[in-house]
Parts: C-alpha cells; sequence; structure tokens
C-alpha cells in the first residue's frame, strides 16, 4: 500500500494550464477508475475536485479536468487564477480494498 | 446544510486509547459509506479506515490495522473511530469523511479534530 507518487511542487502564472501527475501501480490506478483529486488550502479540509478519474462534482470550475493512462491519473487546470494555489492530492481505491493517497502537489500561481 | 462535525481529539501517552466521534446531519446517514482520513503536521492526507454504510465492513490500512477500529450508530447519524496501542506517528488532525459513492471519493469533509501522541 505504497503511496502514489506525486511532483512535490508545480508552478504556472495566471492564464496558464499546469498538470499534475499521479502515478500508481497495475494494483490500483492501472486497474480501477476510482481516482480521484482533491484541493486543499492552509489550515482547510480537502475539497473533492475529481471523482471516477474525470467527473466534476456539481460546483467545481470546468477549468479543472481528469484523466489517466496506464497507471498514471492526471489533474489539469486551465486558466490558472491566484485562488487556485493550494495543495492537490490525488488517491485511488486499490485491489487491497482500501484507498491510497498521494504524497500531495503544491500549486504555486506565480 | 450537510454538515460533519468532529469531536474527541486531544492529547494522549503512547500505549493509550482514544474515541472520535463525528455527528452528520442535512443527508440520509445510513446511505453512505463513511471514512476517516488524517493528516500529521505538515504532511499529506492519510486515509486511515472506511465502514460500509450498513456498519457491517470495515477496512483499514495495514499502518493501523488491529490497533483501530472504526463503527457507526445510523440511529445517532454518528461515526467513532476507537485508536488503541496510539504510538507518536498517530499525531495528526482527524477528519471524518462522506464517501460519495462506496470507498471511493469523499465529496464532504469535517473540520477535523487533533490528535497529539505525547510521552
Amino acid at each position: 500500500q505504497s503511496a502514489l507518487t506525486q511532483p512535490a511542487s508545480v508552478s504556472g502564472s495566471p492564464g496558464q494550464s499546469i498538470t499534475i501527475s499521479c502515478t500508481g501501480t497495475s494494483s490500483d490506478i492501472g486497474t480501477y477508475n476510482f481516482v480521484s483529486w482533491y484541493q486543499q488550502h492552509p489550515g482547510k479540509a480537502p475539497k473533492l475536485m475529481i471523482y471516477d478519474v474525470t467527473n466534476r462534482p456539481s460546483g467545481v470550475s470546468n477549468r479543472f479536468s481528469g484523466s489517466k493512462s496506464g497507471n498514471t491519473a492526471s489533474l489539469t487546470i486551465s486558466g490558472l487564477q491566484a485562488e487556485d494555489e493550494a495543495d492537490y492530492y490525488c488517491t485511488s481505491y486499490t485491489r487491497s480494498t482500501t484507498l491510497v493517497f498521494g504524497g500531495g502537489t503544491k500549486l504555486t500561481v506565480l | 446544510e450537510v454538515q460533519l462535525v468532529e469531536s474527541g481529539g486531544g492529547l494522549v501517552q503512547p500505549g493509550g486509547s482514544l474515541r472520535l466521534s463525528c455527528a452528520a446531519s442535512g443527508f440520509t446517514f445510513s446511505r453512505f459509506a463513511m471514512s476517516w482520513v488524517r493528516q500529521a503536521p505538515g504532511k499529506g492526507l492519510e486515509w486511515v479506515s472506511g465502514v460500509s454504510n450498513s456498519g457491517g465492513k470495515t477496512y483499514y490500512p495495514d499502518s493501523v490495522k488491529g490497533r483501530f477500529t472504526i463503527s457507526r450508530d445510523n440511529s445517532k447519524n454518528t461515526l467513532y473511530l476507537q485508536m488503541n496501542s496510539m504510538i507518536a506517528e498517530d499525531t495528526a488532525v482527524y477528519y471524518c469523511a462522506k464517501d460519495r459513492d462506496g470507498l471511493n471519493a469523499f465529496d464532504i469533509w469535517g473540520l477535523g479534530t487533533m490528535v497529539t501522541v505525547f510521552s
């Protein structure tokens, strides 16, 4: 049940697009379409941004999109805005009937 | 308003026990699986337990299996986490989270309760 692998940090300028990767194995991301992404601002609870790889909950901006290829899932944020600056975490269901999180990625909007 | 409110956090010595509670409101609690997720100071998120909507099935990662027990009382709309044999690495903010659809995605989170294991 090793953590999924995310880059420690990414950055972009307002209006640009960025992509955060999340790499797992054939025991999690590679087998199941149960990948979710969360946004967490400092001192706040996480917020669900993407579920089931590509789906956005009601109220989440369509600037956020998700995808998957093989053992790697990705979160893309287009038209970066200052309020997007936060930590982002991926998670996946696993073959062991558990959930595993990624280590988190700090997004800086320059 | 859909809401989750955790309680029961505090200070505990290594080897000690603590029970967390999570009061749910604003949705039909008995319809949804629930989980606990923790976050150590300055660290990332870690899922630590899940329970089916009926309470009949429970799930744990290896890091807490045998020490933590998740349970629920659907008549009281309350989720619990019993933590035993606690170690320093259990120090974290513990969040209660509503599963959107099975053990999958968490669409509602509480504000968290802080647990500190100290000697």
